[in-house]
């Protein structure tokens, strides 16, 4: 069974701070994604990392994949208030023979960013 | 852009009552799926759909039955409606598996359900 566990699952952190988030997973998967809600509203979908090694960035977020460590990170560089959000880390594991697939979610870390 | 929407933000309904929540999706996906959402545990897994008339058990399929006539379209059925599946229900859709390595899931706005 896969689980995925992210920490921390609060974050407080001033404007201008770097930080990172942490999402570790049981067993191996072909992809993982990184997803943001704001309060409120729905999920928006950040990145996907397919491969070892795999580095994506965006803005001030830049999210990394060791599958060896089966680890992924997701990095806040000199945060500001608009990143106040939950980031969820999603892994997928295929459903054989249908064409699906199946997303199992962290908690989500819930971010606050004080000016 | 993709475009998921469900059919109710805030719906409140009574101890026994059956309910209908619908997803549509314009982008032509093969897969679809319901998950709910409460605090502390994050999305879990309802039902998915890989194709029209086929669906498949989540983690959490107890109390809930699901419906896809036709592709753009999935209903979350709750048979009878009790206080514990007070949640927000969050649909969403994907290309099927292997034609797009970097396709996600894509969300709809959800719909915060009160059974009282």
């Amino acid at each position: 069974e896969l689980k995925v566990e992210q920490n921390p699952l609060f974050l407080s952190m001033q404007e201008g701070k770097n930080y990172t988030i942490y999402c570790n997973y049981s067993t191996t998967s072909d992809r993982l994604y990184w997803y943001r809600q704001d309060p409120g509203k729905s999920l928006e979908s950040l990145f996907v990392l397919l491969s070892n090694g795999a580095v994506k960035q965006e803005g001030r977020l830049m999210a990394s994949l060791d599958t060896k460590a089966r680890l992924s990170t997701l990095h806040i560089t000199a945060a500001v208030h608009d990143l106040s959000a939950t980031y969820f880390c999603a892994l997928s594991s295929s459903y054989s023979g249908a064409g699906s697939y199946q997303l199992t979610f962290g908690k989500g870390t819930k971010l606050s960013v004080i000016p | 852009d993709v475009k998921v929407t469900q059919s109710s933000r805030y719906l409140v309904k009574r101890t026994g009552e059956k309910v209908f929540l619908e997803c549509v999706q314009d982008m032509d996906h093969e897969n679809m799926f319901w998950y709910r959402q409460d605090p502390g545990l994050g999305l879990r897994l309802i039902y998915f759909s890989y194709d029209v008339k086929m669906k498949e058990k989540g983690d959490i399929p107890e109390g809930y039955s699901v419906s896809r006539e036709k592709k753009e379209r999935f209903s979350l059925i709750l048979e009878s409606a009790s206080t514990n599946q007070t949640s927000m229900y969050l649909c969403a859709s994907s290309l099927s598996w292997g034609r797009d390595l970097t396709d996600t899931q894509y969300f709809g706005p959800g719909t915060r359900l009160t059974v009282l």
